[in-house]
């Protein structure tokens, strides 16, 4: 929807194993997030980028990791060091260009994380 | 680190009741606020956003919200909600860093 693609809307992992969240965007912005959103606990910041090659820790970085090589692109590979890895990851991206501090998030469909 | 609070977890209203939302913030620089809403099923969508100017802004819907500097709030009101506006409600702010904070959510239904 809207520019932001997130793939795949459904993931199964083992426990034990990494897993690769994908985000695009076709929006030429140079900002992404990326969030967990848990029942009751609203949406959390996992990773954030600014601008190619540079990326900085939300406030639940630990277990995730993201690599921003492209403008286009944000992964986010959920680790075997994240404990509790069962959730709703959202990718989003400010609107619009300049300033993004106050531009409001413009969100992908989603993936929903899932522990067997 | 800054951090958001929303402290009506789940609020039920009447059709035609009015609404008002709290959202209180921490940090101590400049931040830039916003309310989202999310309808079942679909995605955050924005309902108006603050970052300068008129402390009082209007929203789509019919909302709107004030941003009390002295009190770090930036509560969400809708004077008169109809049963559509149930749906689940943030606030976020993000600092001129570009970090994002959201708070827990609030869940409206409004009874028809």
């Amino acid at each position: 929807d809207g520019g932001i693609t997130q793939s795949p809307k459904y993931l199964f992992r083992k426990e034990g194993q990494n897993v690769t969240l994908s985000c695009e965007q076709n929006l030429n912005h140079d900002a992404m997030y990326w969030y967990r959103q848990d029942p009751g606990q609203g949406l959390r910041l996992i990773y954030y980028s600014q601008i190619v090659n540079d990326f900085q820790k939300g406030d639940i970085a630990e277990g995730y990791s993201v690599s921003r090589e492209k403008k286009e692109s944000f992964p986010l590979t959920v680790t075997s060091a994240q404990k509790n890895p069962t959730a709703f990851y959202l990718c989003a991206s400010p609107l619009g260009t300049g300033k993004i501090s106050n531009q409001p998030q413009h969100f992908g469909d989603g993936t929903r994380l899932s522990i067997l | 680190a800054q951090s958001v609070s929303q402290h009506n977890h789940h609020v039920i209203l009447s059709e035609a009741a009015s609404l008002e939302l709290g959202c209180n913030y921490s940090y101590g620089g400049t931040v830039n606020l916003f309310w989202y809403v999310q309808y079942p099923g679909q995605h955050l969508q924005l309902l108006l956003k603050y970052f300068s100017g008129d402390p009082l802004v209007k929203g789509i819907k019919g909302f709107e919200a004030e941003f009390i500097k002295s009190k770090f709030s930036f509560n969400l009101r809708k004077p008169s909600v109809q049963w559509s506006d149930t749906a689940e409600y943030f606030c976020a702010v993000t600092t001129n860093a570009g970090k994002s904070t959201f708070g827990d959510g609030t869940t409206l239904t409004v009874k028809p």
